[in-house]
Protein backbone atom coordinates (compact mmCIF):
# COMPACT_ATOMS: atom_id res chain seq x y z
CA UNK A 1 0.00 0.00 0.00
CA UNK A 2 1.52 3.12 -1.13
CA UNK A 3 0.79 6.10 1.08
CA UNK A 4 2.81 8.31 -0.38
CA UNK A 5 2.92 8.31 -4.26
CA UNK A 6 5.36 10.61 -6.51
CA UNK A 7 3.56 9.75 -10.42
CA UNK A 8 5.87 11.44 -11.95
CA UNK A 9 9.23 9.28 -11.94
CA UNK A 10 11.26 12.02 -14.11
CA UNK A 11 10.81 15.72 -15.07
CA UNK A 12 12.96 17.77 -17.36
CA UNK A 13 13.08 21.96 -17.03
CA UNK A 14 14.89 24.99 -19.13
CA UNK A 15 17.57 26.06 -16.72
CA UNK A 16 15.82 29.91 -14.92
CA UNK A 17 12.05 27.93 -15.61
CA UNK A 18 9.96 26.85 -12.85
CA UNK A 19 10.24 23.51 -11.56
CA UNK A 20 7.12 21.82 -10.29
CA UNK A 21 7.01 18.57 -7.98
CA UNK A 22 3.95 16.65 -7.45
CA UNK A 23 3.01 14.19 -4.47
CA UNK A 24 0.27 12.46 -3.31
CA UNK A 25 -0.88 10.71 0.25
CA UNK A 26 -3.45 8.67 1.09
CA UNK A 27 -3.05 8.39 4.93
CA UNK A 28 -4.80 11.30 6.65
CA UNK A 29 -3.07 10.60 10.03
CA UNK A 30 -0.32 12.74 8.18
CA UNK A 31 0.70 15.57 9.64
CA UNK A 32 3.78 16.78 8.47
CA UNK A 33 5.59 16.65 5.26
CA UNK A 34 8.83 16.75 4.14
CA UNK A 35 10.98 16.78 0.67
CA UNK A 36 14.42 15.44 0.51
CA UNK A 37 17.16 15.85 -2.28
CA UNK A 38 18.95 12.95 -3.27
CA UNK A 39 22.30 13.27 -5.45
CA UNK A 40 23.95 10.19 -6.68
CA UNK A 41 26.09 7.91 -4.01
CA UNK A 42 24.86 10.50 -0.99
CA UNK A 43 21.76 9.82 1.34
CA UNK A 44 18.83 11.92 1.07
CA UNK A 45 19.54 15.62 2.49
CA UNK A 46 16.70 17.55 4.05
CA UNK A 47 14.87 20.54 1.54
CA UNK A 48 11.68 21.79 2.81
CA UNK A 49 9.12 21.05 5.06
CA UNK A 50 5.22 22.00 5.83
CA UNK A 51 2.84 21.24 8.85
CA UNK A 52 -0.77 19.99 7.80
CA UNK A 53 -1.72 23.74 10.00
CA UNK A 54 -0.49 25.60 6.98
CA UNK A 55 -0.83 25.80 3.20
CA UNK A 56 2.54 27.45 1.98
CA UNK A 57 5.87 27.36 3.50
CA UNK A 58 9.03 29.27 1.35
CA UNK A 59 12.56 29.28 1.64
CA UNK A 60 14.57 31.39 -0.98
CA UNK A 61 14.31 29.61 -3.82
CA UNK A 62 11.72 26.84 -3.07
CA UNK A 63 7.71 26.69 -2.08
CA UNK A 64 6.17 23.68 -0.59
CA UNK A 65 2.09 24.25 -0.91
CA UNK A 66 -0.03 21.65 0.86
CA UNK A 67 -4.26 21.14 -0.02
CA UNK A 68 -5.52 18.88 2.49
CA UNK A 69 -8.21 18.69 0.45
CA UNK A 70 -7.12 17.13 -1.99
CA UNK A 71 -4.49 14.88 0.11
CA UNK A 72 -1.51 16.86 -2.38
CA UNK A 73 1.65 18.84 -2.19
CA UNK A 74 4.13 20.44 -4.59
CA UNK A 75 7.09 21.76 -4.55
CA UNK A 76 8.41 24.78 -6.93
CA UNK A 77 11.61 25.69 -7.45
CA UNK A 78 12.01 28.85 -8.93
CA UNK A 79 14.43 29.85 -10.84
CA UNK A 80 15.25 26.28 -11.46
CA UNK A 81 19.33 25.90 -11.51
CA UNK A 82 21.15 22.76 -13.05
CA UNK A 83 22.10 21.97 -9.04
CA UNK A 84 19.16 21.41 -8.35
CA UNK A 85 18.82 18.19 -11.23
CA UNK A 86 18.77 15.55 -8.73
CA UNK A 87 15.97 12.70 -7.37
CA UNK A 88 13.72 14.23 -5.25
CA UNK A 89 11.94 12.10 -2.29
CA UNK A 90 8.55 13.60 -0.88
CA UNK A 91 7.68 12.12 2.43
CA UNK A 92 5.47 12.03 5.34
CA UNK A 93 5.46 11.24 8.94
CA UNK A 94 2.83 11.96 12.13
CA UNK A 95 4.19 14.49 14.23
CA UNK A 96 6.02 13.62 17.04
CA UNK A 97 6.26 9.87 15.60
CA UNK A 98 9.98 9.81 13.85
CA UNK A 99 8.97 6.94 10.86
CA UNK A 100 9.20 8.88 7.38
CA UNK A 101 7.07 7.15 4.97
CA UNK A 102 9.05 8.06 1.65
CA UNK A 103 7.08 8.04 -1.81
CA UNK A 104 8.89 6.62 -5.07
CA UNK A 105 10.78 10.00 -6.26
CA UNK A 106 11.15 12.13 -9.26
CA UNK A 107 14.18 12.64 -11.25
CA UNK A 108 15.04 16.46 -12.15
CA UNK A 109 16.91 17.08 -14.84
CA UNK A 110 17.38 20.96 -15.37
CA UNK A 111 18.41 21.97 -18.99
CA UNK A 112 21.20 24.25 -19.55
CA UNK B 1 32.00 17.54 11.71
CA UNK B 2 31.91 13.58 10.16
CA UNK B 3 28.40 13.87 9.99
CA UNK B 4 26.61 10.13 9.45
CA UNK B 5 28.85 7.21 8.60
CA UNK B 6 28.11 4.30 7.33
CA UNK B 7 30.22 1.38 6.48
CA UNK B 8 30.77 -0.32 4.10
CA UNK B 9 30.22 1.03 1.29
CA UNK B 10 29.58 -1.86 -0.87
CA UNK B 11 28.76 -5.53 -0.39
CA UNK B 12 28.45 -8.63 -2.35
CA UNK B 13 26.63 -11.77 -0.44
CA UNK B 14 25.36 -14.74 -1.88
CA UNK B 15 21.40 -16.12 -0.99
CA UNK B 16 21.45 -17.69 2.53
CA UNK B 17 24.40 -15.81 3.95
CA UNK B 18 23.94 -13.21 6.59
CA UNK B 19 25.51 -9.75 6.32
CA UNK B 20 26.00 -6.60 9.04
CA UNK B 21 25.97 -3.29 8.41
CA UNK B 22 27.18 -0.25 10.60
CA UNK B 23 26.20 3.56 11.09
CA UNK B 24 27.79 5.53 13.54
CA UNK B 25 25.14 8.97 13.82
CA UNK B 26 26.12 12.07 13.30
CA UNK B 27 27.80 13.91 16.84
CA UNK B 28 25.21 14.64 19.08
CA UNK B 29 22.83 12.29 18.04
CA UNK B 30 21.46 9.26 20.23
CA UNK B 31 18.79 7.83 17.75
CA UNK B 32 19.25 5.65 14.83
CA UNK B 33 16.94 4.85 12.23
CA UNK B 34 17.16 2.78 9.74
CA UNK B 35 15.56 2.72 5.80
CA UNK B 36 15.79 0.04 2.74
CA UNK B 37 15.69 1.99 -0.95
CA UNK B 38 15.23 -0.89 -3.33
CA UNK B 39 15.95 0.26 -6.92
CA UNK B 40 13.19 2.55 -8.41
CA UNK B 41 11.35 2.91 -4.72
CA UNK B 42 11.65 5.43 -2.07
CA UNK B 43 13.34 4.32 0.91
CA UNK B 44 11.69 2.71 3.41
CA UNK B 45 11.43 2.53 7.58
CA UNK B 46 13.14 -0.57 8.94
CA UNK B 47 13.58 0.34 12.54
CA UNK B 48 14.77 2.62 14.83
CA UNK B 49 16.59 2.60 17.95
CA UNK B 50 17.12 4.55 21.00
CA UNK B 51 19.06 3.95 24.54
CA UNK B 52 20.10 0.52 22.73
CA UNK B 53 16.43 -0.80 22.53
CA UNK B 54 14.48 -1.26 19.41
CA UNK B 55 11.53 1.92 19.48
CA UNK B 56 9.86 1.37 16.03
CA UNK B 57 9.61 -1.42 13.53
CA UNK B 58 8.36 -1.06 10.02
CA UNK B 59 7.05 -3.84 8.03
CA UNK B 60 9.96 -6.16 8.02
CA UNK B 61 10.45 -9.97 8.60
CA UNK B 62 12.14 -10.76 11.82
CA UNK B 63 15.10 -11.78 9.32
CA UNK B 64 16.11 -7.77 9.32
CA UNK B 65 17.69 -7.42 13.16
CA UNK B 66 19.40 -4.46 14.98
CA UNK B 67 21.54 -3.27 17.73
CA UNK B 68 22.53 -0.08 19.30
CA UNK B 69 25.67 0.10 21.48
CA UNK B 70 26.74 2.69 24.32
CA UNK B 71 28.25 5.10 21.93
CA UNK B 72 24.65 5.44 20.15
CA UNK B 73 25.95 3.70 16.87
CA UNK B 74 24.14 1.08 15.73
CA UNK B 75 24.65 -2.44 13.34
CA UNK B 76 21.77 -3.50 10.80
CA UNK B 77 21.82 -7.65 10.93
CA UNK B 78 19.83 -9.74 7.86
CA UNK B 79 20.00 -12.89 8.40
CA UNK B 80 19.17 -15.90 5.33
CA UNK B 81 19.58 -13.21 2.55
CA UNK B 82 17.15 -13.31 -0.39
CA UNK B 83 17.47 -11.96 -3.91
CA UNK B 84 14.99 -9.34 -2.94
CA UNK B 85 17.46 -8.08 -0.13
CA UNK B 86 19.26 -6.44 -2.63
CA UNK B 87 19.11 -2.56 -1.70
CA UNK B 88 20.62 0.51 -0.79
CA UNK B 89 20.15 0.51 3.03
CA UNK B 90 19.90 4.09 4.63
CA UNK B 91 20.84 5.09 8.29
CA UNK B 92 19.62 8.03 9.82
CA UNK B 93 20.00 9.86 13.16
CA UNK B 94 18.38 12.46 15.36
CA UNK B 95 18.02 13.84 18.72
CA UNK B 96 14.87 11.30 20.89
CA UNK B 97 12.18 13.37 20.92
CA UNK B 98 13.41 16.03 17.88
CA UNK B 99 13.30 13.66 15.11
CA UNK B 100 10.12 14.83 13.02
CA UNK B 101 12.05 14.27 9.47
CA UNK B 102 13.70 17.56 9.18
CA UNK B 103 16.00 16.36 12.68
CA UNK B 104 16.93 13.63 10.99
CA UNK B 105 20.04 13.46 8.92
CA UNK B 106 21.34 10.53 6.40
CA UNK B 107 24.02 8.72 5.70
CA UNK B 108 25.58 7.94 2.36
CA UNK B 109 24.05 3.97 2.49
CA UNK B 110 25.49 0.64 1.91
CA UNK B 111 24.85 -0.69 -1.24
CA UNK B 112 24.29 -4.73 -0.61
CA UNK B 113 24.10 -6.98 -3.88
CA UNK B 114 22.32 -10.58 -3.24
CA UNK B 115 23.52 -12.98 -5.83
Amino acid sequence: DQQVKQNSPSLSVQEGRISILNCDYTNSMFDYFLWYKKYPAEGPTFLISISSIKDKNEDGRFTVFLNKSAKHLSLHIVPSQPGDSAVYFCAALNFGNEKLTFGTGTRLTIIP
Amino acid sequence: DAGVTQSPTHLIKTRGQQVTLRCSPKSGHDTVSWYQQALGQGPQFIFQYYEEEERQRGNFPDRFSGHQFPNYSSELNVNALLLGDSALYLCASSLFGQGGGSEQFFGPGTRLTVL
